[in-house]
């Protein structure tokens, strides 16, 4: 089975500050890794996917992502947080077949201080 | 283009009533995805059509169920509506023979049970 742990369900960053928001992944089979974002009242949108290439991810809106596959995680980072950055992320995990059910971390509520 | 389209996005129903909520894929996507967002916590699969039939379900009771018409749309129906299952509903769609595991969501019925 596969399941996704966020540590931290609230992360408030300074406007210019380094975005961190963690994920550490449990899985049988070799994984495919996502982090979607979802603002308030939307649905999910896909920031980046992790599918076996390079190991370090980039994605929208300036983030990005890396499979340490010794450590089982998939951190998220942005260098410089903007105020439009401020939704909650979400950690995502499917097996390597055709079943694509995505198990979902509980997510991280990400703040922006002016 | 247009995505992932769901309706209704708002609706309140009462303990014991029945409810459907309907998908429409993007474009070019032949496999539909429910997913039920209670709040502050991430989505928890609820079942994948494909071709018309469920090829897989998550840990949800028979008071759920769905259907998937050739046009590829789908709906999902409660029946005897609890109160916690008050949730956003999301879709999410795919081209099966894509292998990405990528799911592309919409923005989700809001259901509030009373």
């Amino acid at each position: 089975a596969q399941s996704v742990t966020q540590l931290g369900s609230h992360v408030s960053v300074s406007e210019g500050a380094l975005v961190l928001l963690r994920c550490n992944y449990s899985s049988s089979v070799p994984p495919y890794l996502f982090w979607y974002v979802q603002y308030p009242n939307q649905g999910l949108q896909l920031l980046l996917k992790y599918t076996s290439a390079a190991t370090l991810v980039k994605g929208i809106n300036g983030f990005e992502a890396e499979f340490k596959k010794s450590e089982t995680s998939f951190h998220l980072t942005k260098p410089s947080a903007h105020m439009s950055d401020a939704a909650e992320y979400f950690c995502a995990v499917s097996k390597r077949t055709n079943d694509y059910k995505l198990s979902f971390g509980a997510g991280t509520t990400v703040t922006v201080r002016a | 283009d247009a995505g992932v389209t769901q309706s209704p996005t708002h609706l309140i129903k009462t303990r014991g009533q029945q409810v459907t909520l309907r998908c429409s894929p993007k474009s070019g996507h032949d496999t539909v995805s429910w997913y039920q967002q209670a709040l502050g916590q991430g989505p928890q699969f609820i079942f994948q059509y494909y071709e018309e039939e469920e090829r897989q379900r998550g840990n949800f009771p028979d008071r759920f169920s769905g259907h998937q018409f050739p046009n590829y749309s789908s709906e999902l129906n409660v029946n005897a509506l609890l109160l916690g299952d008050s949730a956003l509903y999301l879709c999410a769609s795919r081209e099966y023979r894509l292998n990405t595991g990528e799911l592309f969501f919409g923005e989700g019925s809001r259901l509030t049970v009373l």
